[in-house]
Order: C-alpha cells, then structure tokens, then sequence
C-alpha cells in the first residue's frame, strides 16, 4: 500500500522567498506522484505530476517539485512567493494494478505568504 | 474551471436524514471518484467508479453508497447522517484505461464540492 506524508502543515513566507513545501512518499512500485492546490472554498487543482522520464517536473504558476527516488521524495518548490500562492497543497501518490484509481493524499501544508 | 459539476453546492439537513449528492464528469472522462474532506481527517478518498462499475473503494461507511449510471455522471448516497458526516465532499474524474493502467492523462480534475452541514 502506498501512503504519503507531507512535513509541516503550515507554512509561512514573505512575498518574494522562496517556497518549498516537503513530500515523502512509501510506494513498493514505482509512483505516479502529483502536487495539488486548493483555494479556498474550491476543489483541488493540479499543480504538476510526475509519471516517468524527466525528474524535475514544472507545472503552472511557476512551481516545479524533483522526484528523487533515493529520498522517497517529491517536494515542491517556487522561487519566489505571491501573495497569491496563499492556500492549501496537497502532494498525492498513485500506483497502478487493481486500485489503480485510489489515490493517497497526503495531509496537506497550508502555505500563507506575508508582504 | 475543471469541468467537472457538482450539485447541490451546499446542503443542510438533521441527522438521521438521507442525502444524495450528484457529479457530473468531464467529457470523455469514465472515472468517477469521490472524497471526502473534513478538517479532522483530512482529504479521504471514498470510492471510485469506471465506466458504470465499482474500480476502488476506500474509506467508504457502509451507511454511504455511491453508483456510476450510463451517462457517466455518479451519485453519492448518505443514509443515517451524523453530526460527524458534515464535510466538504468532492468529486474528480479523469481519463484512464481498461484493467487498471495508468495513462499519462490520469491527474484527476476536481469539482467544487458538496459542503454537507448535519445539525
């Protein structure tokens, strides 16, 4: 069975710093792995996904996250921080075979950003 | 917009009471999948539909059942509510292929939620 755990629930930087937000996974397979954010009083978003080939993976509003199969890990990054990037994360793993739909969210890391 | 519809957007009722939420994919898609997020547990995945049959189940009450009809879209039934089922329910649908494999399109879109208030 897979799980996921993301470091920290709440994270707090100024506009401008640099974002990272942890994700650690367990997985007996090789994952498909995924960033997702939620705003408030909306569904969740996907940021970016990792299936195979390239690790470092880019997805919209300029995050990236490195799948590093040494670490177990995939976190997400930004070089700068928006006052707009205020909200809910979510890091998600995936396998395939017979549950191949069940995916496992990890807690989620509230990122607030400060001017 | 993720293209995927849910209604109704909020719901309250007493326990005791039977709900139905509806969701309503994205084109094209045959995966239904439904959650749960409440701030004590967090995002749950309950269970997910593929092309009108069960595919996964999760943390699914047995007081919850959910279906899959022939135009894609899923309901999600909630009998003998709790004060504890008040949560924001989510559905998400994506593409995906037969017996299980993963395609690269498989990210799930998410609609915005059923927020359920029990009294």
């Amino acid at each position: 069975a897979q799980s996921v755990t993301q470091l920290g629930s709440h994270v707090s930087v100024s506009e401008g710093a640099l974002v990272l937000l942890r994700c650690n996974y367990s997985s007996s397979v090789p994952p498909y792995l995924f960033w997702y954010v939620q705003y408030p009083n909306q569904g969740l978003q996907l940021l970016l996904k990792y299936t195979t080939g390239a690790t470092l993976v880019k997805g919209i509003n300029g995050f990236e996250a490195e799948f590093k199969k040494s670490e177990t890990s995939f976190h997400l990054t930004k070089p700068s921080a928006h006052m707009s990037d205020a909200a809910e994360y979510f890091c998600a793993v995936m396998v395939d075979g017979t549950n191949a739909g069940k995916s496992t969210f990890g807690d989620g890391t509230t990122l607030t950003v400060k001017p | 917009d993720s293209g995927v519809t849910q209604t109704p957007k909020h719901l309250i009722t007493a326990t005791g009471q039977r709900v139905t939420l509806r969701c309503s994919p994205r084109s094209g898609d045959l995966s239904v999948y439904w959650y749960q997020q409440s701030l004590d547990q967090g995002l749950q995945f309950l269970i997910q539909y593929y092309n009108g049959e069960e595919r996964a189940k999760g943390n699914i009450l047995e007081r919850f059942s959910a279906q899959q009809f022939p135009d894609l879209h899923s309901e999600l039934n909630l009998s003998s509510l709790e004060l504890g089922d008040s949560a924001l329910y989510f559905c998400a649908s994506s593409v995906e292929g037969l017996a299980g494999e993963l395609t690269v399109m498989n990210e799930q879109f998410f609609g915005p939620g059923t927020r359920l208030t029990v009294l």
